[in-house]
């Protein structure tokens, strides 16, 4: 059974940091694509970014409004996806979704930039 | 970027009704790559359509992805009492990957 589980997520000051991880299982990870997805309470899905797998270069995309700011990265050896988040704003409060291969979601983790 | 516009932004249907849901793209989706979700409130998306026409594993057949270039079309021939929810559009053919905005199906 394929499992991505979330976690990091929590309360933090605009300008502060955290670190979500999402860790893999029922899968080959290594072979897949990962995303992140986030949800700002009572809105729409937003994109975040992507990492390919290595062997298709391993390419990492940002959406425009984290690019700079957010880092993705990826430990095969571990099976866990990692969103790195720096300079938060309040406007990145939102529900944090790992995603892989298009269908294969998380429950997803809440960030809360606050105040 | 490629922007997705979905419309309606709400239908409102019976249960047995047909329900025809669109997205429409800012320039063309490269190799349709265009999926389509089902998100109830608070559960994550579920995948329905990638490839803009081909249905996820576990799919029932009563929903259909059609379309092509910069028009595609989301079809529940039949909605049953659990189809009550939001759908959204995604393309991933081109990078940044991008959502449409939603559109909610709700019971009439």
């Amino acid at each position: 059974e394929v499992q991505l589980v979330e976690s990091g997520g929590g309360l933090v000051k605009p300008g502060g940091s955290l670190r979500l991880s999402c860790a893999a299982s029922g899968f080959t990870f290594s072979d897949a694509w990962m995303t992140w997805v986030r949800q700002a309470p009572g809105k729409g899905l937003e994109w975040v970014g992507r990492i390919k797998r290595k062997t298709d270069g391993g390419t990492i995309d940002y959406a425009a409004p984290v690019k700079g700011r957010f880092t993705i990265s990826r430990d095969d050896s571990e099976n866990t996806l990692f969103l790195q988040m720096n300079s938060l704003k309040t406007e990145d409060t939102a529900v944090y979704y790992c995603t892989a291969s298009l269908g294969y979601w998380g429950q997803g983790t809440p960030v809360t930039v606050s105040s | 970027e490629i922007v997705l516009t979905q419309s309606p932004g709400t239908l409102s249907l019976s249960p047995g009704e047909r329900a025809t849901l669109s997205c429409r793209a800012s320039q063309t989706v490269s190799s349709s790559y265009l999926a389509w979700y089902q998100q109830k409130p608070g559960q994550a998306p579920r995948l329905l359509i990638y490839g803009a026409s081909t249905r996820a594993t576990g799919i029932p057949d009563r929903f259909s992805g059609s379309g092509s270039a910069t028009d595609f079309t989301l079809t529940i021939s039949r909605l049953e009492p659990e189809d009550f929810a939001v759908y959204y559009c995604q393309q991933y053919g081109s990078s940044p990957w991008t959502f449409g905005q939603g559109t909610k199906v709700e019971i009439k």
